[in-house]
């Protein structure tokens, strides 16, 4: 059974940048079927895509976030991070990463989220 | 962006009844690439349907999707406590990957 976690810092102060690596485990990072994904929610809000990286190391980030966002591949350790600088409080979110399925370009197996505050 | 309008907002229905959910889009998207999730409090997002109609691994029959064009819905029949949840819809026809901002679903 696939199993992804997310771990990082829990308090990132305002202008720095939030750091996050999720470790996948029971399933191959370099498989050919499959981006991984990191998708946040603001406290009691909707889900955004951030980004998805291929184990090759191409990635694609949402336009909204691009200039802020970086997402790498770790395949010897099984695990991709996400990197987005300059925070602000806006940028406070449970993040998620997630497996996106290729065949239907959605998620489909999601780590338990980690709650992240941009705060001084 | 294809932005994606869930309505309604909150539904709030007995068990046995049936729900159903609906996600418009702004412009049409791929029925091959429209999907449902299911989010309980403290959880992550479940993936409920895949290609608009197809029922991910474990998910009960009582579950189904349909819709084309830039209609969809998520119909859930024969309510149980259990599906009280928030359901989103999300789709990959044009980059960025979007979210509906959720229905909420309560069971009375």
């Amino acid at each position: 059974q696939l199993h992804l976690q997310e771990s990082g810092p829990g308090l990132v102060k305002p202008s720095e940048t939030l750091s996050l690596t999720c470790n996948v485990s029971g399933g191959a990072i370099s498989s050919t079927n499959y981006y991984w994904g990191w998708i946040r929610q603001p406290p009691g809000k909707g889900l955004e895509w951030i980004g998805s990286v291929y184990h090759t190391g191409s990635a694609f980030y949402n336009p909204s976030l691009r200039s802020r966002v970086t997402i790498s591949v770790d395949t010897s350790k099984n695990q991709f991070s996400l990197r987005l600088s300059s925070v602000t409080a806006a940028d406070t979110a449970v993040y998620y990463c997630a497996r996106e399925n290729l065949q239907w370009r959605n998620f489909d197996y999601w780590g338990q989220g980690v709650v992240v505050t941009v705060s001084s | 962006e294809i932005v994606l309008t869930q309505s309604p907002g909150t539904l709030s229905l007995s068990p046995g009844e049936r729900a159903t959910l609906s996600c418009r889009a702004s412009q049409s998207v791929s029925t091959k690439y429209f999907s449902w999730y299911q989010q309980k409090p403290g959880q992550p997002p479940r993936l409920l349907i895949s290609g608009a109609s197809s029922r991910a691994t474990g998910i009960p029959d009582r579950f189904s999707g349909s819709g084309s064009g830039a209609d969809f819905s998520l119909t859930i029949s024969r309510l149980e406590p259990e599906d009280s949840a928030v359901y989103f819809c999300q789709q990959f026809s044009n980059s960025p990957r979007t979210f509906g901002q959720g229905t909420k679903l309560e069971i009375k």
